[in-house]
């Protein structure tokens, strides 16, 4: 059972916009900002937006995060096949002297 | 850019002790955290723990017990070892460098992981 509650599965057409929620709680997302991290299949995962909202440099524009109170969403526009891939999202803890938290993750399907 | 490569026993029996380390290229290891992370066959990801570069930890509250997690900054290292291990400790082992961002001339740690190593799988089994 993860502390962060992440949707076991999406998918969506190329092209399509998706979203993948994340839920957490006052001690972590509702405090603290949310990262996302993409795995691709049989590799390591890789970060794709931190600080709720920011894209490393490389990661395309297609990805945008964005959080609201306890909640965090992460968006793929313009859907492509190598997006296929888990993703995980991530936040600090406040509780017991502090610790990251992952969700689930969400296994995305390009249909 | 900086590079992590984990290495270590790839089997372990059952009630030993689980020792991994993480080797650091391309860049210091001083001035940022550095962690473990774990993802059993299958599921999620878990974090494990962090270490500053100047020894300070943390580490997950349900591991906390068992996990010990050392820096040797002359070799650019940083390592993990797991006591009284069970089949539930079978998992790839991740180490990852937390981010650093700055903001009006002064630099914070933040809590995102990158990069990160390949991965090692350990299997726990007698």
């Amino acid at each position: 059972q993860s502390v962060l509650t992440q949707p076991p599965s999406a998918s969506g057409t190329p092209g399509q916009r998706v979203t993948i929620s994340c839920s957490g709680s006052s001690s972590n997302i509702g405090s603290n900002t949310v990262n996302w991290y993409q795995q691709l299949p049989g590799t390591a995962p890789k970060l794709l937006i931190y600080s709720n909202n920011q894209r490393p440099s490389g990661v395309p524009d297609r990805f945008s995060g964005s959080k609201s109170g306890t909640s965090a969403s992460l968006a793929i526009s313009g859907l492509q096949s190598e997006d296929e891939a888990d993703y995980y999202c991530a936040a600090w803890d406040d509780s017991l002297n502090g610790h990251v938290v992952f969700g689930g993750g969400t296994k995305l399907t390009v249909l | 850019q900086v590079q992590l490569q984990e290495s270590g026993p790839g089997l372990v029996k059952p009630s030993e002790t689980l020792s991994l380390t993480c080797t650091v290229s391309g860049g210091s290891i001083s001035s940022y955290y550095w962690s473990w992370i774990r993802q059993p066959p299958g599921k999620g990801l878990e974090w494990i723990g962090y270490i500053y570069y100047s020894g300070s930890t943390n580490y997950n509250p349900s591991l906390k017990s068992r996990v010990t997690i050392s820096v040797d900054t002359s070799k650019n290292q940083f390592s993990l070892k797991l006591s009284s291990v069970t089949a539930a400790d079978t998992a790839v082992y991740y180490c990852a460098r937390r981010g650093k961002y700055c903001s009006g001339g002064s630099c914070y740690s933040g809590s995102w992981f990158d990069p990160w190593g390949q991965g090692t799988l350990v299997t726990v089994s007698s």
